[in-house]
This record gives structure tokens, sequence and C-alpha cells, in this order.
């Protein structure tokens, strides 16, 4: 099973800042990597795909770059709503999440 | 587009068998994969297994396998997950979600259904 590990576990940031999140896969996954962000009390929802692509509605604030066993995701200029926990989840080799990296304000 | 909608809460005993469920609606279910997806409380997600309704086919995390059921049925495009003998560690909330044939990546969610088992 592949691993992925996502890091840190908690980022604090101020408002308007940019955040910078890491997922590494335990063996390469090429580009087949998701990130998902959920909100307390609500279902999770697909940001990126295929390591780069914004899913339908995603602000350009959001995005993901890597591929193989290094991934981002970067959140420019942070909003009140993009607090929350985010994972990245790769779909190269069967289905797994990491464990998640919540942002939350500074 | 798709939507997905899930059955209500439940609270059952140890032992107890348990079926939930997940109702699409808004786009032709028969090209979707629906998975489900446990999160305990306060943890992170974890996947199950996935279910492809064009034609049943199963697939299960082996963390999962043997433990639950995953079902499909197309007549009226649900999808359940279910349990025969609950356990207190079954306690969690359970996504299903939606991806479409030939995509692994999940575009679309249910609301959620909580699980609680206690005696």
């Amino acid at each position: 099973e592949i691993v992925m590990t996502q890091s840190p576990a908690t980022l604090s940031v101020s408002p308007g800042e940019s955040a910078t999140l890491s997922c590494r896969a335990s063996q390469s996954v090429r580009r087949d990597l998701a990130w998902y962000l959920q909100k307390p009390g609500q279902s999770p929802r697909l940001l990126i795909y295929g390591a780069s692509t914004r899913a339908t509605g995603i602000p350009a604030r959001f995005s993901g770059s890597g591929s193989g066993t290094e991934f981002t995701l970067t959140i420019s200029s942070l909003q009140s709503e993009d607090f929350a926990i985010y994972y990245c989840q790769q779909y190269h080799s069967w289905l797994t999440f990491g464990g998640g990296t919540k942002v939350e304000i500074k | 587009e798709l939507q997905l909608v899930q059955s209500g809460a439940e609270v059952k005993k140890p032992g107890e068998s348990l079926k939930i469920s997940c109702k699409g609606s808004g786009y032709s279910f028969t090209t979707y994969w629906i998975g489900w997806v446990r999160q305990m409380p306060g943890k992170g997600l974890e996947w199950m297994g996935i279910i492809y309704f064009g034609d049943s086919n199963t697939k299960y995390s082996p963390s999962f396998q043997g433990q639950v059921t995953i079902s499909a049925d197309r007549s009226i495009s649900t999808a359940y997950l279910q349990w025969s003998s609950l356990e207190a560690s079954d306690t969690a909330m359970y996504y299903c979600a939606g991806a479409r044939n030939g995509n692994y990546f999940w575009d679309v969610w249910g609301q959620g259904t909580t699980v609680t088992v206690s005696s």
C-alpha cells in the first residue's frame, strides 16, 4: 500500500498570507494525486486533481504542483473560508489519503 | 451534475447489523464509481471500498475486506454499505463519494452518515 505523508500537521497562517502544504508518497504515483479541503462539520471537497488541475469552481489562489513522490499545494492570499483541513490522496495504486494538514488562523 | 444523498444517522448496539445508503440523482449513475470513506471521531479520511455502477465491480481496501459489504441497486441509483455485526470501533462518520469512470479523484460527495455503536 502506498503511504501518503503530509506536512506539517498544523500550519498557522495570517489571513492574506500564503500557505504551502506538502504531501509525500512512499513510492511514485506519477501525477495521480488529488487534494481535498474539509471544513468542520462538512464533507470533503475536491480542489485539485492530476496534481495541478483545479476542479470546477475552485479559485485560482489554489495551485498544485509536483510529480512522482513529492507534491505541493499552495494557497495564495488566504481567505477566511480557506482555514480548514487539507488532505492529499493518491489514486495511482488503489486509493490512500494522507493524514491531513490543518490550516489555522495565526 | 451528480448529487449524492445519504441515509440518516444511526444508533446501534454492538452485534447488530446495519445497512446505510447513498442515492444518486441528476446524472447517469451507471458511469460512476461510488466509494465509501470512513472518518472516525477527530481523525482523518480512510478509503473502505468502491463499486462501479455499470457492472457492480467492487474493490475493497485491505483493511476493510471481509469487514463490510458494498453493494448497489442500479434500478434506484443507490449504493449501500453494510455490516453484519457492528462493533464499538465502527462508530464514525461515513461518506459516499462519486468519481466518473476512468477517473479516481472524487468530485461529488454525500453529506455523510453518522453511525454510533454503543451498548
